[in-house]
């Protein structure tokens, strides 16, 4: 089955704490990619951060980082220092091949406010 | 470039009348894929193309829904009759997708399309 699990429909944070939101995914694929995508009010998707499987080392871009847990199918987006812009709906995803093409399947959200 | 451009914005309609939805990729990507959101069921694949070809139309709710992509440059997504559950935001994403293996599959997504079905 080709599903993605967030497991936290919602969360709470103060602003400058550090959070993190869970995901796990379900493939039989070896090679992959895993992503986190941030939905604003506005409702415009925005790329956060990208894991290719076949890399150890989890991905950073600059205040998100994530835990890849490979064995686990467990891919988990920290975001340190929370801004009060970081509130948002955020998308865990992961591609799957199928006939030689990819596709991407979304988990459905986690919807996190970060608190003055 | 102007990124992924999706009309209309926004779209009032009453149940039984048709809907198009359009959708130009950016310039050079080879798949482009129809989402469908809504807060029960979150995002749903409705079908996807590579190349212009339908891929995968699995996710297609139901033979009211029909999705076409004539050329490289555009994408329609049609509700014919349409009804209050096809309420919700539709967003066509595109990407440039490399041959020979898993592609970073970056999608870049257009801003979506509200639909309301009275």
């Amino acid at each position: 089955a080709q599903t993605v699990t967030q497991s936290q429909p919602e969360m709470s944070v103060q602003e400058a704490e550090t959070v993190t939101l869970s995901c796990t995914y379900d493939t039989s694929e070896n090679n992959y990619y895993l992503f986190w995508y941030k939905q604003p009010p506005s409702r415009q998707m925005i790329l956060v951060i990208r894991q290719e499987a076949y890399k150890q080392q989890n991905a950073t871009e600059n205040r998100f980082s994530v835990n890849f847990q490979k064995a686990a199918k467990s891919f988990s987006l920290k975001i340190s220092d929370s801004q009060l812009g970081d509130t948002a709906m955020y998308f865990c995803a992961s591609t799957f091949t199928q006939g030689g093409s990819e596709k991407l399947v979304f988990g459905k959200g986690t919807k996190l406010t970060v608190n003055p | 470039d102007a990124g992924v451009i999706q009309s209309p914005r926004h779209e009032v309609t009453e149940m039984g009348q048709e809907v198009t939805l359009r959708c130009k990729p950016i310039s050079g990507h080879n798949s482009l894929f129809w989402y469908r959101q809504t807060m029960m069921r979150g995002l749903e694949l409705l079908i996807y193309f590579n190349n212009n070809v339908p891929i995968d139309d699995s996710g297609m709710p139901e033979d009211r829904f029909s999705a076409k992509m004539p050329n490289a440059s555009f994408s329609t997504l049609k509700i014919q009759p349409s009804e209050p559950r096809d309420s919700a935001v539709y967003f066509c994403a595109s990407s440039l997708a490399r041959q020979g293996g898993p592609g970073a599959n970056v999608l870049t997504f257009g801003a979506g399309s509200r639909l309301t079905v009275l």
